[in-house]
């Protein structure tokens, strides 16, 4: 049980392009999702907190414009890289929270994201 | 500073061995210690959570907080070549909505068993 998939696995795309990256719960209810972005060599840095149904939370020097966090439903969140930039580079983690498990989060396998 | 630092190895000791990942922390309100395994190209998993200074076993790991010296280990005995990964420790200094929390998480170390 507890199993997050990401959508796509990963993904080349060129400058200026969006790009969407779907977060599923596949046998549980997520009550909170967070989206984090990982940079070779470095750790998991949080980029967003959501809710089913209400706005994102951006952590700070996260641009919410740039980055668009939907969680339409208790099941799926979705990341849009808006006007994607080769800086934008990185491996993109999702992560569902649930009260039946308060002391864990689970996590997707990630997307590798390369802006050309 | 960053707030967690951890050394990122990678760290290579041979089967059997007792390994010792450790990581230091500077913000005292974390009060939420965790340690997660990641296999290549997969997503975290949790290994161990605690929330109190002293030792937390389970099976063949022993999780160990040091709240005034703000440092935290994960010790592994008897490793085996499937523990080969990288392990990443992680805090959190509250919980926020209805119970979910915000990680800050150490870079990582590789560690690799070798048969």
């Amino acid at each position: 049980g507890a199993v997050v998939s990401q959508h796509p696995s990963w993904v080349i795309c060129k400058s200026g392009t969006s790009v969407k990256i779907e977060c599923r719960s596949l046998d549980f209810q997520a009550t909170t999702m967070f989206w984090y972005r990982q940079f070779p060599k470095q750790s998991l840095m949080l980029m967003a907190t959501s809710n089913e149904g209400s706005k994102a939370t951006y952590e700070q020097g996260v641009e919410k414009d740039k980055f668009l966090i939907n969680h339409a439903s208790l099941t799926l969140s979705t990341l849009t890289v808006t006007s994607a930039h080769p800086e934008d580079s990185s491996f993109y983690i999702c992560s569902a929270w649930t009260s039946a498990t308060p002391n864990e989060q689970f996590f997707g396998p990630g997307t590798r994201l390369t802006v050309l | 500073q960053k707030e967690v630092e951890q050394d990122p190895g990678p760290l290579s000791v041979p089967e059997g061995a007792i390994v010792s990942l450790n990581c230091t922390y500077s913000n005292s309100a974390f009060q939420y210690f965790m340690w997660y395994r990641q296999y290549s190209r997969k997503g975290p998993e949790l290994l161990m959570y605690t929330y109190s200074s002293g030792n937390k076993e389970d099976g063949r790991f022993t999780a160990q907080v040091d709240k005034s010296s703000k440092y935290i280990s994960l010790f592994i005995r008897d490793s085996q070549p499937s523990d080969s990964a990288t392990y990443l420790c992680a805090m959190s200094a509250k919980k926020i909505n209805q119970g979910a929390q915000k990680l800050v998480f150490g870079q990582g170390t590789r560690l690799t068993i070798n048969p």
